[in-house]
């Protein structure tokens, strides 16, 4: 039992350029949920799905794309990065969205765009 | 909107009980109290969460205030490893789960 996987663990890249983070849970949890951190603060939801096929904005989803195809990925995608995008990234899963359930976090994917 | 409010950062001596306070005052009736703490750069972890009455696990206990306004949480014997950052949240169930900037936990031998 592996909890919530994600790849790469560090990626630079350039101005424009695209790419996508990968998240895998293998909990058969229902919701999935991104965020990222820049140094000093707190978590910023980006995107999170309650289910296969549900997705919803959090606080900062400009620049970013998710999908949830399947109950075990929800890969976040950058279309055209910008250096304003340069941040640690975490993916997080519960079992359902709801009261009383708690999150597990993968271990981050630090990207920097130059 | 911040729903809650922490200390930006505190100390606390090894094997001594580490207490951090959160204020929420505009919790509503239904809203949890969750606590999580971030141990350098690695994913948040969960510690303890709960409504109306105190709550203890293997991790800590959570104290909560009557009027539910406040609420403390209790590492009964910190050790080095505690140190991190811990984030206090108020959410009602089926809510986005949203993190300030936490409070800082130095353990210091």
């Amino acid at each position: 039992n592996a909890g919530v996987t994600q790849t790469p663990k560090f990626q630079v890249l350039k101005t424009g350029q695209s790419m996508t983070l990968q998240c895998a849970q293998d909990m058969n949890h229902e919701y999935m949920s991104w965020y990222r951190q820049d140094p000093g603060m707190g978590l910023r939801l980006i995107h999170y799905s309650v289910g296969a096929g549900i997705t919803d904005q959090g606080e900062v989803p400009n620049g970013y794309n998710v999908s949830r195809s399947t109950t075990e990925d929800f890969p976040l995608r950058l279309l055209s990065a910008a250096p304003s995008q340069t941040s640690v990234y975490f993916c997080a899963s519960s079992t359902s969205w709801g009261a009383g359930e708690k999150l597990f976090f993968g271990s981050g994917t630090q990207l920097s765009v130059l | 909107d911040a729903k809650t409010t922490q200390p930006p950062s505190m100390d606390c001596a090894e094997g001594r009980a580490a207490n951090l306070p959160c204020n929420h005052s505009t919790i509503s009736g239904n809203e949890y109290v969750y606590w999580y703490r971030q141990i350098h750069s690695q994913g948040p972890q969960y510690i303890i969460h709960g409504l109306k009455n105190n709550e203890t696990n293997e991790m800590a206990s959570l104290i909560i205030t009557e009027d539910r306004k406040s609420s403390t949480l209790i590492l009964p014997h910190a050790t080095l490893r505690d140190t991190a950052v811990y984030y206090c949240i108020v959410i009602l169930g089926g809510d986005d789960m949203r993190f300030g900037a936490g409070t800082r936990l130095t353990v210091k031998p």
